[in-house]
């Protein structure tokens, strides 16, 4: 596809299942992002995967996040367990080199995830 | 760590008024610097970068201006449009490989007609 895209665009869980958020990058990015956007709380750093190992995974908050990529394309974001405090807009990005590159990430428009 | 800092929202502007967005960081090193946006109903884009002191990143008719004495990207736009409706984003990034934005809190701007 032309841009980064993501599914679901909307999700609504009640406490305490599973959820899988996917993201489809841009055709030829190896760099894949995860951020978390809250209220009030800006952008939050999750993971980022360079092919298909993640260099980085600082910023997922618990044990209960996961992320996988495969074939250096497509990345799930899994959240066990699922707590109110998760509900928020997840954004993926991607870019051609990561930010060693010219620095550009393109963001998908997100997936909103309610807990209920 | 790395931080930054953008004043508090949200802000009203009227059409053709002028615009300032404080950005201020903290990082060791010399990042790169960077303001996305994201137009209601959109995905973050990319709207301007600098990547050394004194380097200006301009685009739209927006300018900001890597200053490292003031560790500042502040964002400026002389004469704002209703289309510039949006939130704006300040983010930075250390040099290097496998490096991650971070991104300040963001600010929404309402340009009224």
């Amino acid at each position: 596809g032309a841009g980064v895209s993501q599914s679901p665009s909307n999700k609504v869980t009640e406490k305490g299942k599973d959820v899988e958020l996917r993201c489809d990058p841009i055709s030829g990015h190896t760099a894949l992002y995860w951020y978390r956007q809250s209220l009030g709380q800006g952008l939050e750093f999750l993971i980022y995967f360079q092919g298909n190992s993640a260099p980085d995974k600082s910023g997922l908050p618990s044990d209960r996040f996961s992320a996988e990529r495969t074939g250096g394309s497509v990345s799930t974001l899994t959240i066990q367990r699922t707590q109110q405090e998760d509900s928020a807009v997840y954004l993926c990005a991607s870019s051609f080199l990561g930010l060693a590159g010219d620095g550009e990430l393109f963001f998908g428009e997100g997936s909103r995830l309610t807990v209920l | 760590g790395n931080s930054v800092t953008q004043m508090e929202g949200p802000v009203t502007l009227s059409e053709e008024a002028f615009l300032t967005i404080n950005c201020t960081y903290t990082a060791t090193g010399y990042p790169s610097l960077f303001w996305y946006v994201q137009y209601p109903g959109e995905g973050l884009q990319l709207l301007l970068k600098a990547t050394k002191a004194d380097d200006k990143g301009s685009n739209k008719g927006f300018e900001a201006t890597y200053r490292k004495e003031t560790t500042s990207f502040h964002l400026e736009k002389g004469s704002v449009q209703v289309s510039d409706s949006a939130v704006y984003f300040c983010a930075l990034s250390p040099t290097g490989a496998n490096s991650k934005l971070t991104f300040g809190k963001g600010i929404t701007l309402s340009v009224r007609p």
